[in-house]
């Protein structure tokens, strides 16, 4: 089945050591996007690839940075976690063009900051 | 800035109860709007969208949605439901951009058997 795979689930760092999530998709899809998730509050947009055109939301930490490498692989490096950083990451794709706005989504990557 | 709230935060109901969980939306322009469902352990899927048309929208496991403009509200329903449909649900907009989803904090629903 076509999909959004992100690894580690979960992922454990210490604070300020650099850590990088990743993401890949077997859809084909020209959109990836990274969404933040803290307990009990909803999911927010960090950043997204429209291809290879990288678009940061406004209000996203320069800690955070992305790579694209392919059309199947996006990459969300946290520079310097720190305690606030803890949080489910999300990865989901959408494409672009057909008027299809739908997002699929990974299961996530649960990340710990000791 | 454009913002999707959820009403409730906990909904705790018996199997074959009716379901109704409550999404208004703040932006007035053109809207995309969707349903999205957490089940434990596993990646939010897709409940059911709308983007025109006919405001009662059809979803998958029986749910459906109706897009009411005039009072900027997209509320979950289902008539009847299961133990299974245990998750959280999100409702969302599209950005006025249309590049991102504005998410709602979510509500947990929990279906006893």
């Amino acid at each position: 089945d076509a999909m959004v795979i992100q690894n580690p689930r979960y992922q454990v760092t210490q604070f300020g050591k650099p850590v990088t999530l990743s993401c890949s998709q077997t859809l084909n899809h020209n959109v990836m996007y990274w969404y933040q998730q803290k307990s009990s509050q909803a999911p927010k947009l960090l950043f997204h690839y429209y291809d290879k055109d990288f678009n940061n939301e406004a209000d996203t930490p320069d800690n955070f940075q992305s790579r694209r490498p392919n059309t199947s692989f996006c990459f969300l490096d946290i520079r310097s976690p720190g305690l606030g950083d803890a949080a489910m990451y999300l990865c989901a794709t959408s494409r672009e063009g057909t008027g299809d706005y739908e997002q699929y989504f990974g299961p996530g990557t649960r990340l710990t900051v000791t | 800035a454009q913002s999707v709230s959820q009403h409730n935060h906990h909904v705790i109901l018996s199997e074959a109860a009716s379901l109704e969980l409550g999404c208004n939306y703040s932006y007035g322009g053109t809207v995309n709007l969707f349903w999205y469902v957490q089940y434990p352990g596993q990646h939010l899927q897709l409940l059911l969208k709308y983007f025109s048309g006919d405001p009662l929208v059809k979803g998958i496991k029986g749910f459906e949605a109706e897009f009411i403009k005039s009072k900027f509200s997209f509320n979950l329903r289902k008539p009847s439901v299961q133990w299974s449909d245990t998750a959280e649900y999100f409702c969302a907009s599209l950005n006025q951009a249309g590049t991102a989803l504005i998410f709602g904090k979510g509500t947990t629903l929990s279906v006893s058997s």
